[in-house]
Formats: structure tokens, C-alpha cells, sequence
């Protein structure tokens, strides 16, 4: 089956310094990938969207990268601050046969920026 | 402008009642999608609408229906619930129906069954 991987349950990171968040997928080449930020109790909030002939996109402090290769995308948030603490989710978004268009997400990382 | 609205926000229900959820999509949407998170986990795809159509559906029994209305707002039916079905309920709207395009989540219905 085609799955979207984020090994990293949870993640400390001083403030200040650069979080860097990891994306996986199995047994597909997604022609493009999305970025959301979750807050406790909240819907997705998108960040990024790269597609796979884009090396890196950046936006203010974020940075995702990707590459078709290693078969993985890279998220990065420079200077971090203990407002980007956060759950971040990283989502396929693919059209099926029956011409529907869905995200499958990963099950996310938890990302706390500690003072 | 007003963002992607689903109401209730909570909801307590007991096992083998009925449920419905509504989203309004964001004006000018046509395409609304409903997705289940449970704790832990990442959002699970469970219908996409589009111009009133069901365009998809995923791995969810038929206990789960959903239709569009006119004006593109949308409604998530669950009968005969089950302790399990109890989850962040999210609603997405995008403004077509397929392509690498953004998706815009509602703040989510809560749903407890107890």
C-alpha cells in the first residue's frame, strides 16, 4: 500500500535553533507533497506544497525540500520559537481512478520549542 | 471572508445512535471532503464531494454517508455508532475538485461515543 511515513512521534528543540522534520514514502513516487500544521484540538492548517521536479520551496522561516531519490521530504523551521510548537503533518495528495482527490497524511510529528 | 465552518463543534452520542455533522465550504468551493482523525493519528480520508457528487470514498463502511447540497455545504451521516467511531471529525473544502491544490480545514466536530 502506498504510505506516508514521519518517524519522529515527538521532537524537542531549543529555541532559536533549526527543527527538522522528516517525511517518508513507500512504494509510489507522489507527484507532489503538502505540509500542515495542527494545533491541539484544531483542523490542518496548510503550509507547503513542493512538487517532485522542485528541489526546495521556502517560505519565510519554513524550508521543505524534496527528494525523489532518498524518497523522502525535508521540513524546516529556522530560528524556531515556542509559538511553532505544534503537531506537523505531512500528506500526499493523489487522484484515484474514480476521480476523486484525497490526502493521505502521515500520523505527524509533535514539535516543542522549549524556552 | 468567513473560512471552512462545521458544526457542533462537540457532541456526546451513545453506542448505536445516529450522527450528523455539517460543513459549510469556504464561498466559491465546490469540492468538500470529510476526514476522520483519531488520537495519534494523522487525518483518514473519508468522502470527497464534488459538485454534489460523491467522487470518492475510502476504507469506511456503509454505516458512513454523506451528500452536498446546492449551495455546496455538506452533511456526514454515521448510524448504529460504535465506541470506536469516536474522533475528530474534519471537513475540507478545495476549490476544484482535483489537482495539487491546498486544502482548507474546518476547526473539527469532537465526536464521544459513550
Amino acid at each position: 500500500s502506498q504510505k506516508i511515513e514521519q518517524n519522529s512521534e515527538a521532537l524537542n528543540i531549543q529555541e532559536g535553533k533549526t527543527a527538522t522534520l522528516t517525511c517518508n514514502y513507500t512504494n509510489y513516487s507522489p507527484a507532489y507533497l503538502q505540509w500542515y500544521r495542527q494545533d491541539p484540538g484544531r483542523g490542518p492548517v496548510f503550509l507547503l506544497l513542493i512538487r517532485e521536479n522542485e528541489k526546495e520551496k521556502r517560505k519565510e522561516r519554513l524550508k521543505v525540500t524534496f527528494d525523489t531519490t532518498l524518497k523522502q521530504s525535508l521540513f524546516h523551521i529556522t530560528a524556531s520559537q515556542p509559538a511553532d510548537s505544534a503537531t506537523y503533518l505531512c500528506a500526499r495528495g493523489a487522484v484515484s481512478g474514480a476521480g476523486s482527490y484525497q490526502l493521505t497524511f502521515g500520523k505527524g510529528t509533535k514539535l516543542s520549542v522549549i524556552p | 471572508d468567513a473560512g471552512v465552518t462545521q458544526s457542533p463543534t462537540h457532541l456526546i452520542k451513545t453506542r448505536g445512535q445516529h450522527v450528523t455533522l455539517r460543513c459549510s465550504p469556504i464561498s466559491g468551493h465546490k469540492s468538500v471532503s470529510w476526514y476522520q482523525q483519531v488520537l495519534g493519528q494523522g487525518p483518514q480520508f473519508i468522502f470527497q464531494y464534488y459538485e454534489k457528487e460523491e467522487r470518492g470514498r475510502g476504507n469506511f463502511p456503509d454505516r458512513f454517508s454523506a451528500r452536498q447540497f446546492p449551495n455546496y455545504s455538506s452533511e456526514l451521516n454515521v448510524n448504529a455508532l460504535l465506541l470506536g467511531d469516536s474522533a475528530l471529525y474534519l471537513c475540507a473544502s478545495t476549490q476544484s475538485g482535483t489537482g495539487s491544490t491546498e486544502a482548507f480545514f474546518g476547526q473539527g466536530t469532537r465526536l464521544t461515543v459513550v
